[in-house]
């Protein structure tokens, strides 16, 4: 079983929402942060942000004025919601377990990403 | 935001051989510092954090040595596994920002 699994629609249009969500199958969400990280095709890597357990975030600044992301403890799961999206937005998008303190806050567990197409 | 650079971009190598990828912080992220591989279609995996320090699972032939802005992530004795693309990445600061990559590829 994969510890994280991303799932949501894989195609968006221009100027909506991008909604996601990342199931932690293995262990509790509780005690840790939980980020989400998307990398364009053929491009590098871009943190998105991150939440605790607890409900705290913290966002990329160039991202931050589109971006939510949420926490459900009763059910596992985190979510991002990207608001007003463009072809850029265009990436495999991957939740990820950190900043994690036992690793000196690296990204430790990642789910296997998803591809989100933004078109019309 | 502390901008991360890797070089080389890409390179050649043949099993067996050593190979080393340097990483430099525009400032200073003392030993804030992890390497991910990634392989084609697949998640970035964590191979070294805290810049020198092993992830559980991660064979021995890979390292990492450095502090403050210069790192190197060296592996003594490439493998046909090993042929991917390696990412640096701070924990120093937010944002977290990632290096552009270095595609390590047969010769």
């Amino acid at each position: 079983q994969v510890p994280l699994q991303e799932s949501g629609p894989g195609l968006v249009k221009p100027s909506e929402t991008l909604s996601l969500t990342c199931t932690v199958s293995r262990g509790s969400i509780s005690s840790y942060y939980w980020s989400w990280i998307r990398q364009p095709p053929g491009k590098g890597l871009e943190w998105i942000g991150y939440i605790y357990y607890s409900g705290s975030t913290n966002y990329n600044p160039s991202l931050k004025s589109r971006v939510i992301i949420s926490v459900d403890t009763s059910k596992n799961q985190f979510s991002l919601k990207l608001s007003s999206v463009t072809p850029a937005d265009t990436a495999v998008y991957y939740c990820a377990r950190g900043p994690t303190p036992v690793t000196d806050d690296a990204f430790d567990i990642w789910g296997q990403g998803t591809m989100v197409t933004v078109s019309s | 935001d502390i901008q991360m650079t890797q070089s080389p971009s890409s390179l050649s190598a043949s099993v067996g051989d050593r190979v080393t990828i340097t990483c430099r912080a525009s400032q200073s992220v003392t030993s804030y510092l992890n390497w991910y591989q990634q392989k084609p279609g697949k998640a970035p995996k964590l191979l070294i954090y805290a810049a020198s320090s092993l992830q559980s699972g991660v064979p021995s032939r890979f390292s990492g040595s450095g502090s403050g802005t210069d790192f190197i992530l060296t592996i003594s004795s490439l493998q046909p596994e090993d042929f991917a693309t390696y990412y640096c990445q701070q924990s120093y600061s937010s944002p977290r920002t990632f290096g552009q990559g270095t595609k390590v590829e047969i010769k």
